[in-house]
């Protein structure tokens, strides 16, 4: 049982535009949803978090945007740059030191 | 402050053998978590360990995997008697005490001949 579905598996977006990635949850006991980002050959490094007493997160070019009704949340990348290009998982976990359940993973290519 | 860190970056296991890998977590982080990752998938969770203490163990296979975390050095993930199907990229992340943030190491890519 996947419970955190991730959509699109790869992505492509040209220099400038708006990339955006989106999941979907199961269980209604998750209550932390970071973003991570994973360049080849290396280890996962955290991005953004959100929790689900706000609507959206913005820091820098990157905006979490969080719908607890639906269930889903969503990463937008701004401006997208070719240094961008790299995995990028959400997951979700319940708060306090419990696992993270990663979605599996969109791959983002921004050209110029 | 060092990040987290793992060794071997690269195993390389025949059939059967045993594959030790290391796990350093951040300075006063106390909690660890075992990752696995496949090609083309999210990471899976395996373990999570604290000081000489297995809290969860419950995404790690029954037979041939364990870990632990001693009161002193590293976390252990160890797998005996390893299969093709082991080969995979292991990650560890530490995190404090009652703190949701888990920082990831850069893995041991495990490859099974």
């Amino acid at each position: 049982q996947q419970q955190v579905k991730q959509s699109p598996q790869s992505l492509i977006v040209q220099k400038g535009g708006i990339s955006i990635i989106n999941c979907a949850y199961e269980n209604t006991a998750f209550d932390y949803f970071p973003w991570y980002q994973q360049f080849p050959g290396k280890g996962p490094a955290l991005l953004i978090a959100i929790r689900p007493d706000v609507s959206e997160k913005k820091e820098g070019r990157f905006t979490i945007s969080f719908n607890k009704s639906a269930k889903q949340f969503s990463l937008h990348i701004m401006d997208s740059q070719p240094g961008d290009s790299a995995t990028y998982f959400c997951a979700a976990m319940i708060t306090g030191n419990t696992p993270l359940v990663f979605g599996k993973g969109t791959r983002l290519s921004v050209i110029a | 402050n060092a990040g987290v860190m793992q060794n071997p970056r690269h195993l390389v296991r025949r059939r059967g053998q045993e594959a030790r890998l290391r796990c350093s977590p951040m300075k006063g982080h106390s909690h660890v978590y075992w990752y696995r990752q496949l090609p083309e998938e999210g990471l899976k969770f395996m373990v999570y360990l604290q000081k000489e203490n297995i809290i969860d163990e419950s995404g790690m296979p029954k037979e041939r995997f364990s870990a632990e975390f001693p009161k002193e050095g590293p976390s252990i993930l160890r797998i005996q008697q390893v299969v093709r199907g082991d080969s995979a990229a292991y990650f560890c992340a530490s995190s404090p005490a009652h703190k949701e943030t888990q920082y990831f190491g850069p893995g041991t890519r495990l490859l099974v001949l």
